[in-house]
C-alpha cells in the first residue's frame, strides 16, 4: 500500500496564479514527520518544511503555505501567485521510526509543477 | 550551512568499468544516505550510515559498493554496472537517524550517471 499519495502528476498554471499540491498519507505510527522537497531540473532536493504528527499549525513562509490536517491525513502545499521559478517537482515524504532504530522517510511519487509567464 | 556536495557531476561509464562517486558534508551530520532516482520517480533508498557503519542495505546489488571512510565523507564504488543502473544518483546528510527530530535530510546535488 502506497504511504504517501500525490494524485497530481502535473500541474499547469500561468504566472501569478495560486496552486495547491495535494498529499494524503497513510501511517499507524502516533509520532511521525512529514516533509515536502523541491527538486529543479539541476536536480538537487531542495529541503522546504517539516511537521510533526503533534504539531497541526498550519504554517506559512512567504509565497508558500502549508496546511497539515491529521483528520483527513492530509499535508497540502499552497503555493501563492506562482512564478516561473517555481516550476520544478515537488515531492511530500513521510517518516516513521521502523524497526532497527531509524527514522527513514518515505516518498510520494512527486507532482510536475509547471508556471509559464 | 546546509550544504552536501557530490562529484562528478555527470559519469559516463562501461560495463566493465570501475568508478566511484563522492558526497561529502561539514554540517557534522552523523548520518549519511545513497539514494537512486530514475526519471520521473521518487528518489529510492540505497544505502544508510549511521556513525560510519552500515546500517541499512535495501538488498541493492553488489555492483554498489559504499563506503564511508570518515563522518564526513561518503563513497558509492561502481564495478560492472548495467544499463538499467543509469539515473540520478543522489547523497544526503542528516544529524541523525534514531530521532525524527533531527533527522531532516539534506541532499547534494546528485550525479547523473550512464552506463553504455
Amino acid at each position: 500500500a502506497q504511504k504517501v499519495t500525490q494524485a497530481q502528476t502535473e500541474i499547469s498554471v500561468v504566472e501569478k496564479e495560486d496552486v495547491t499540491l495535494d498529499c494524503v498519507y497513510e501511517t499507524r505510527d502516533t509520532t511521525y514527520y512529514l516533509f515536502w522537497y523541491k527538486q529543479p531540473p539541476s536536480g538537487e532536493l531542495v529541503f522546504l518544511i517539516r511537521r510533526n504528527s503533534f504539531d497541526e499549525q498550519n504554517e506559512i513562509s512567504g509565497r508558500y503555505s502549508w496546511n497539515f490536517q491529521k483528520s483527513t491525513s492530509s499535508f497540502n502545499f499552497t503555493i501563492t501567485a506562482s512564478q516561473v521559478v517555481d516550476s520544478a517537482v515537488y515531492f511530500c515524504a513521510l517518516s516513521e521510526f521502523v524497526s532497527g532504530g531509524s527514522y527513514i522517510p518515505t516518498f510520494g511519487r512527486g507532482t510536475s509543477l509547471i508556471v509559464h509567464p | 550551512d546546509t550544504e552536501v556536495t557530490q562529484t562528478p557531476k555527470h559519469l559516463v561509464m562501461g560495463m566493465t568499468n570501475k568508478k566511484s562517486l563522492k558526497c561529502e558534508q561539514h554540517m557534522g551530520h552523523r548520518a549519511m544516505y545513497w539514494y537512486k532516482q530514475k526519471a520521473k520517480k521518487p528518489p529510492e533508498l540505497m544505502f544508510v550510515y549511521s556513525y560510519e557503519k552500515l546500517s541499512i542495505n535495501e538488498s541493492v546489488p553488489s555492483r554498489f559498493s559504499p563506503e564511508c571512510p570518515n563522518s564526513s565523507l561518503l563513497n558509492l564504488h561502481l564495478h560492472a554496472l548495467q544499463p538499467e543502473d543509469s539515473a540520478l544518483y543522489l547523497c544526503a546528510s542528516s544529524q541523525d537517524r534514531s530521532s525524527g527530530s533531527l533527522d531532516t535530510q539534506y541532499f547534494g546535488p546528485g550525479t547523473r550517471l550512464t552506463v553504455l
